[in-house]
C-alpha cells in the first residue's frame, strides 16, 4: 500500500529559529500533498494544499510567511516552520493522495511531527 | 464554509456495538472519510463513502446519507484495542482541489 513519510518525528527548537519538516511519498506520485496541525485533543486543521511545481494554497487564517511550504518534486513537499515561537508547538502531519492500494481518493497520511518550541 | 459534528466523548463495553454518527454542512461535498487516530500517532484510513448506502469492512461499517448530511460509522465485537478517536472527514471541492475537512473527533473509551 501507499507510504508516506515524515521526518523529523520529533523536534524541540528554540524561540526564533526555524524547523523544517519533510514529506516524502515512498512509492508513489503526489501532485498534490496537504499539511495539517493538531494541537491536543482537537482534531486535525487543514494549514495548506500543497501543489507539486506551484504555490502553496493556505487555508484562512494561516499566516503563508510564517509556515513556507515547498513542493519541488512528485515525492516531497516541506513544511518550514519560521521564527517559531511556543505557541507553534503542536503535531504537524502530511498527507498525500493516491498510491496503489489506497485508493484514488483515500489521504495516507505521514507519522506526524511533534514541534516543541522552547 | 464546512461545518462538521461528532460527538466529542463515547464509551462502550468490550463485545458490544457502537454507532458513531457524523452530521455535516459544506459547499462542495465530494465524499465522506472515516479516519482512526490513536493518541500520539496519525490517522488511519477505516471507510470511504460517496454514496447513499452502507459500506461494510469487516467489523466495521458506514453509512452515508448525502440528502441529510449524515454518516454513522458502526463498529461491531467491541475490543480494548479499538479505544481511540474516530474522525469524520468529508472531501470538499474547493474548486481547484479537494479539500480534506475533519470533524472535532469522537474520543471512544472500550471498556471491560
Amino acid at each position: 500500500g501507499a507510504v508516506v513519510s515524515q521526518h523529523p518525528s520529533w523536534v524541540i527548537c528554540k524561540s526564533g529559529t526555524s524547523v523544517k519538516i519533510e514529506c516524502r511519498s515512498l512509492d508513489f506520485q503526489a501532485t498534490t500533498m496537504f499539511w495539517y496541525r493538531q494541537f491536543p485533543k482537537q482534531s486535525l486543521m487543514l494549514m495548506a494544499t500543497s501543489n507539486e511545481g506551484s504555490k502553496a494554497t493556505y487555508e484562512q487564517g494561516v499566516e503563508k510567511d510564517k509556515f513556507l511550504i515547498n513542493h519541488a518534486s512528485l515525492t516531497l513537499s516541506t513544511l518550514t516552520v519560521t521564527s517559531a515561537h511556543p505557541e507553534d508547538s503542536s503535531f504537524y502531519i502530511c498527507s498525500a493522495e493516491g498510491g496503489r492500494g489506497s485508493g484514488a481518493n483515500v489521504l495516507t497520511f505521514g507519522a506526524g511531527s511533534r514541534l516543541t518550541v522552547l | 464554509g464546512q461545518n462538521i459534528d461528532q460527538p466529542t466523548e463515547m464509551t462502550a463495553t468490550e463485545g458490544a456495538i457502537v454507532q458513531i454518527n457524523c452530521t455535516y454542512q459544506t459547499s462542495g461535498f465530494n465524499g465522506l472519510f472515516w479516519y482512526q487516530q490513536h493518541a500520539g500517532e496519525a490517522p488511519t484510513f477505516l471507510s470511504y463513502n460517496v454514496l447513499d448506502g452502507l459500506e461494510e469492512k469487516g467489523r466495521f461499517s458506514s453509512f452515508l446519507s448525502r440528502s441529510k448530511g449524515y454518516s454513522y460509522l458502526l463498529l461491531k465485537e467491541l475490543q480494548m484495542k479499538d479505544s481511540a478517536s474516530y474522525l469524520c472527514a468529508v472531501r470538499d471541492w474547493g474548486g481547484a482541489t479537494n479539500k480534506l475537512i475533519f470533524g472535532t473527533g469522537t474520543l471512544l473509551a472500550v471498556q471491560p
